[in-house]
């Protein structure tokens, strides 16, 4: 089944402790990003990558690092989380050369709480 | 960088009618324009979409016009059931690759 997977789905965390979202795609997807949804202010881009090895900063980079060693995964790092990065956190995936469609494929999401 | 606007922030219509979001656009570049339903709950999913060089799009009761001048672009959904209230996202695509959206609109059809 062509899935977008998150782990983990909740996680409820401390100010400043690391901690990773990963997401895997197994569609074979150039394209991967992740957002973060806040109530009132939509879907903002974090980090997007269009390959391996190739990452881009989204509206919202602040705070947050990515990293695209394999095409299939595409983990969130917060370094040093802090309470306003409490958030429902999506990552997505999608091809880049679909004739200049490119529809996005959303995972679950991860609720995150920094206290 | 690209700025997407999107109005109104809540719809509500009764079942039957017809349903119209707009969103317009700050960036002459951007060339691919999706939008996205949203359910209680669930991920975003893609409903319909548009390139930059097509003016008008339907599927079904769903249909998206876009126009390039003004840089605005719109959903129209005919007939709404109660399955079609969700929140609608709209969003744009620069050639930069970056995927911009809207705040989104809550819509509601009551029965």
């Amino acid at each position: 089944e062509a899935q977008v997977t998150q782990n983990p789905r909740y996680l409820i965390t401390v100010t400043g402790k690391k901690l990773t979202v990963t997401c895997s795609q197994n569609m074979n997807h150039e394209y991967m990003s992740w957002y973060r949804q806040d109530p009132g202010l939509g879907l903002r881009q974090i980090y997007y990558s269009m390959n391996v090895e190739v990452t881009d900063k989204g509206d919202v980079p602040e705070g947050y690092k990515v990293s695209r060693k394999e095409k299939r995964n595409f983990p969130l790092i917060l370094e040093s989380p802090s309470p306003n990065q409490t958030s429902l956190y999506f990552c997505a995936s999608s091809l880049l050369s679909s004739g200049g469609y490119y529809e996005q494929y959303f995972g679950p999401g991860t609720r995150l709480t920094v206290t | 960088g690209e700025n997407v606007e999107q109005h109104p922030s809540t719809l509500s219509v009764q079942e039957g009618d017809s349903a119209v979001i707009k969103c317009t656009y700050s960036d002459s570049a951007s060339n691919y324009f999706p939008w996205y339903k949203q359910e209680l709950g669930k991920r975003p999913q893609l409903i319909i979409d548009i390139r930059s060089n097509v003016g008008e799009k339907k599927d079904q009761r769903i249909a998206v016009t876009l126009n390039k001048t003004a840089k605005h672009f719109s959903l129209h959904i005919t007939e709404t059931q109660p399955e079609d209230s969700a929140v609608y996202f709209c969003a744009a695509k620069g050639s930069n690759y970056k995927l911009t959206f809207g705040k989104g609109t809550l819509l509601t059809v009551n029965p």
